[in-house]
């Protein structure tokens, strides 16, 4: 059965530096999602993604994160210089054109120390 | 504002059912899901309802839509060792772009 995978599983960086989260959605899935979940909290929504655009953002979701699609394949999450606060696990999920059922890969642990 | 809410923990014993619920706020959800998480996993897509149904089942797993009182339920019939996991309710806004909002997420803990 088709799967989304994430890596790497776990990253460790240090506060200023950046990151790049990958995601391979599922190969049909047109729909591309990133949450995220700080230890002890809820899923949080931080952006959506179609037709090569930015379909939504939430207001985690500032100048320093960017998502890109640089191949067919590939999703990818960009923290540009990483807080103590970014740390989290980090979810990508993918869906297929008007299912409504959101597929979530098994997500990346970012620690930033 | 959208908010949805569930107990922490469910304790049952293996064979009972366990009903685990869940409450949101926002009326205008078209869809609710519930999603399964088991230790050092993702999030698995367990079952979801459109908000003009009342019940849903599937084999051992039936869903309870109430929208008067936006109140969510997830019954699992013959509960196994192997459902102990943690279970999120979700729900999809109307005016949003598929996006889902979470919430804290049931721990539930089955004994042999």
């Amino acid at each position: 059965e088709p799967e989304v995978t994430q890596t790497p599983s776990h990253q460790v960086t240090q506060m200023g530096q950046e990151v790049i989260l990958r995601c391979v959605p599922i190969s049909n899935h047109l729909y591309f999602y990133w949450y995220r979940q700080i230890l002890g909290q809820k899923v949080e929504f931080l952006v959506s993604f179609y037709n090569n655009e930015i379909s939504e953002k939430s207001e985690i979701f500032d100048d320093q994160f960017s998502v890109e699609r640089p191949d067919g394949s590939n999703f990818t999450l960009k923290i540009r210089s990483t807080k103590l606060e970014d740390s989290a696990m980090y979810f990508c999920a993918s869906e297929r054109r008007d299912s409504y059922e959101q597929y979530f890969g098994p997500g990346t642990r970012l620690t930033v120390t | 504002g959208e908010d949805v809410e569930q107990s922490l923990f469910l304790s049952v014993r293996e064979g009972d059912s366990s009903v685990i619920n869940c409450t949101y706020t926002d009326s205008s959800s078209t869809y609710l899901y519930w999603y399964k998480q088991e230790p050092g996993a993702g999030l698995q897509l367990l079952t979801y309802i459109f908000s003009n149904m009342d019940m849903k089942q599937d084999q051992r797993l039936t869903v309870l839509l109430n929208k008067k009182d936006k109140h969510l339920s997830l019954r699992i019939a013959d509960t196994q060792t192997g459902d102990s996991a943690i279970y999120f309710c979700a729900e999809i806004p109307m005016d949003s772009s598929y996006k889902l909002i979470f919430g804290s997420g049931t721990r539930l803990l089955v004994r042999p």
